[in-house]
């Protein structure tokens, strides 16, 4: 089955420096690669997702890039804030199903202002 | 989107003893997902429950220990049965949005600590 290796476990950066999370999968069939936040205490949201077909995609001050070749892809925060502080999960995915979908170990972001 | 209910929010539980997880959704959904999530770990999928058939159960997780039933198209149940101290846990229902992007949309959890 699938496997997801995230990078790092924890990551502190200063208020407006950049934050990058690095995932590796094994399953080359795998197509579709979400982003989840995970706030303290709270349900995980959806923050950025990318299929296979394409190579980056960015939402603001978060980018998320596809390496299908090398089978890793990051989260890219610029211009961090404090809210951004969470856990990110990344997972991955053969078609959109849900149980499909397979969980990095997850990221705890902490940025100091 | 979708708005998950889910019940109880936590609760302190004694060794041997069973409990049953609600999950209520405010629109029909196929399949709806049970995910337990360790403390400081990763969400793992236990289980993916469909109304009129009986839940399909990951690698590692087996109906005995954690029972599902899926009555409707809104709401789910999951019990922790004979729960042990690595049984402490959140629990966490989820389904996928209605226009089907892939999409999961999680209930708040149900933290599950038991003594």
């Amino acid at each position: 089955g699938e496997n997801v290796e995230q990078h790092p476990s924890t990551l502190s950066v200063q208020e407006g420096d950049s934050a990058v999370i690095k995932c590796t999968y094994s399953d080359s069939a795998s197509n579709y690669f979400p982003w989840y936040k995970q706030e303290l205490g709270k349900r995980p949201q959806l923050i950025i997702d990318i299929r296979s077909n394409v190579g980056e995609k960015k939402d603001q001050r978060i980018a998320v890039t596809l390496n299908k070749t090398a089978k890793h892809f990051s989260l890219h925060i610029t211009e961090t804030q404090p809210e951004d502080s969470a856990v990110y999960f990344c997972a991955a995915a053969r078609g959109i199903g849900g149980n499909m979908l397979t969980f990095g170990g997850g990221t705890r972001l902490m940025v100091k202002p | 989107s979708a708005v998950i209910s889910q019940k109880p929010s936590r609760d302190i539980c004694q060794r041997g003893t069973s409990l049953t997880i609600q999950c209520q959704v405010d629109s029909q959904v196929t399949m709806m997902f049970w995910y337990r999530q360790q403390p400081g770990q990763s969400l793992t999928l236990i289980a993916t429950a469909n109304q009129g058939s009986e839940a399909t159960y990951e690698s590692g997780f087996v109906i005995d220990k954690f029972p599902i039933s899926r009555p409707n198209l809104t709401f789910s149940t999951l019990t922790v049965s004979n729960m042990s101290p690595e049984d402490s846990s959140i629990y966490l229902c989820s389904v996928r949005g209605l226009l089907n992007t892939g999409e999961l949309f999680f209930g708040e959890g149900s933290r599950l600590t038991v003594l």
